[in-house]
């Protein structure tokens, strides 16, 4: 059965330190792979990834890529309070019209 | 970016009542728009596929009679949660997305909080 695994689920970390998030799947037909960030209510949409080894950038955000061993990482650095949510990792497929979820990590950045 | 409504954001009914959940595009055209489910802790499982127009595509497991949709419109679908129990209580989250650009401009609503007592 396809899954997308993310790692870790929850994660206390304080302001300024960096942070990385994992996300690792196993689909078939693998089309794209998408970083969200859900705070209270709808996620919003943070990166979507197609080749391995170019690193996306937004700011103090980067995410990057490795379809041989099949993950993503998603990077923070110097974090804030405002970091503070939950972060989807998504995949779509060839094919099909679905976003696959994983279980989300809880980030939590204390003053 | 694009914006999606969702109404209402929190919904308590009575077991055995019918509670009905929308979704908008508010400045764009969609035709296609999506409904997930979220329990606690979990992930966003994507229920069904509404195209404007047509009848929606439900993914496996999901009874397409108790869960309503209606994409009568390109801005408007909706959620109707037929004869609701406490087990149907969750969060709801409806997604549009533009044309048929990919994932990227798949935008989402709010969220609807139902619980079902």
């Amino acid at each position: 059965e396809d899954k997308v695994v993310q790692s870790p689920l929850s994660l206390v970390v304080h302001e300024g330190d960096t942070v990385t998030l994992n996300c690792s799947y196993e689909v078939t037909n693998f089309r794209s792979l998408l970083w969200y960030k859900q705070e209270k209510k709808a996620p919003t949409f943070l990166f979507m990834l197609t080749s391995s080894g170019i690193e996306k950038k937004s700011g103090r955000l980067s995410s990057i890529l490795d379809k041989k061993e099949l993950f993503s990482i998603l990077n923070i650095t110097a974090t804030q309070t405002g970091d503070s949510a939950v972060y989807l990792c998504a995949l779509t497929q060839g094919g099909s019209e679905k976003l696959v979820f994983g279980k989300g990590t809880k980030l939590t950045v204390n003053p | 970016g694009a914006v999606v409504s969702q109404h209402p954001s929190r919904v308590i009914c009575k077991s055995g009542t019918s509670v009905k959940i929308e979704c908008r595009s508010l400045d764009f055209q969609a035709t296609t728009m999506f409904w997930y489910r979220q329990f606690p802790k979990k992930s966003l499982m994507l229920m069904a596929t509404s195209n404007e127009g047509s009848k929606a595509t439900y993914e496996q497991g999901v009874e397409k009679d108790k869960f309503l949709i209606n994409h009568a419109s390109l801005t408007l679908s909706t959620l109707t949660v037929t004869s609701a129990h406490p087990e149907d209580s969750s969060f709801y989250i409806c997604s549009a997305r533009v044309g048929t650009r990919g994932y990227a401009e798949a935008f989402f609503g709010q969220g609807t909080r139902l619980t079902v007592v």
